[in-house]
């Protein structure tokens, strides 16, 4: 099956900078990669998703790019702001979707 | 629209007991998903229900028995609970679960924060 790794699994940063969190997976017929924000005690939502066809997307502030000859991709996300401090999920699906461990991302006013 | 919706919020088993964490959706999806979410390992997948009438094992099935009742309904049955299975249960659903282009927006419920003793 699938195994998705995902790095750092803390991420503290200055309001206003950037964050960027990594992702690796391991089954190449992946091809469906969707990030989730799960703010505390609440449910995951999705925040972006992209597709193997497609190398970037970006949404406002947010951003996530795949490499697919590498299997990895990232989260990007700009201008930082207070509301941003959540835990952030990556995932892979090729026939079923598996979950990163989660990166939890506090930003520091 | 309620979207997906869990019962109940909190429970406390004894080890041994048993119990059914219920689970619906209003928004006509045909694949519904049952996840257990621990701290530092992410969401893992116990079962799900690619479709109404069907079922299968997800990554961590053991100890876990499911019933996809319609197309709204999914429950969760815990025979036996022991403690190793102390966590918050999440229930999603999405227009469909295969792979590539089938692949979808997954929606999950509030949780189920479950402890046993």
């Amino acid at each position: 099956g699938e195994n998705v790794e995902q790095h750092p699994s803390t991420l503290s940063v200055q309001e206003g900078d950037s964050a960027v969190i990594k992702c690796t997976y391991s089954d190449s017929a992946s091809n469906y990669f969707p990030w989730y924000k799960q703010e505390l005690g609440k449910r995951p939502q999705l925040i972006i998703d992209i597709r193997s066809n497609v190398g970037e997307k970006k949404d406002q502030r947010i951003a996530v790019t795949l490499n697919k000859t590498a299997k990895h991709f990232s989260l990007h996300i700009t201008e930082t702001q207070p509301e941003d401090s959540a835990v952030y999920f990556c995932a892979a699906s090729s026939d079923k979707l598996s979950f990163g461990a989660g990166t939890t991302v506090t930003v520091r006013a | 629209n309620a979207g997906v919706t869990q019962t109940p919020k909190f429970q406390v088993l004894k080890t041994g007991q048993s119990m059914t964490l219920q689970c619906a959706q209003d928004m006509n999806h045909n694949s519904m998903y049952w996840y257990r979410q621990d701290p530092g390992m992410g969401l893992r997948l116990i079962y799900y229900s690619a479709s109404e009438g069907t079922t299968d094992k997800g990554e961590v099935p053991n100890g876990y028995n499911v019933s996809r009742l319609n197309k709204r309904e999914f429950s969760l049955r815990l025979e036996s609970a022991a403690p190793s299975q102390t966590s918050v249960y999440f229930c999603a659903s999405s227009k469909s679960g295969g792979g590539g282009r089938l692949s979808y927006e997954q929606y999950f419920g509030p949780g189920t924060r479950l402890t046993v003793t």
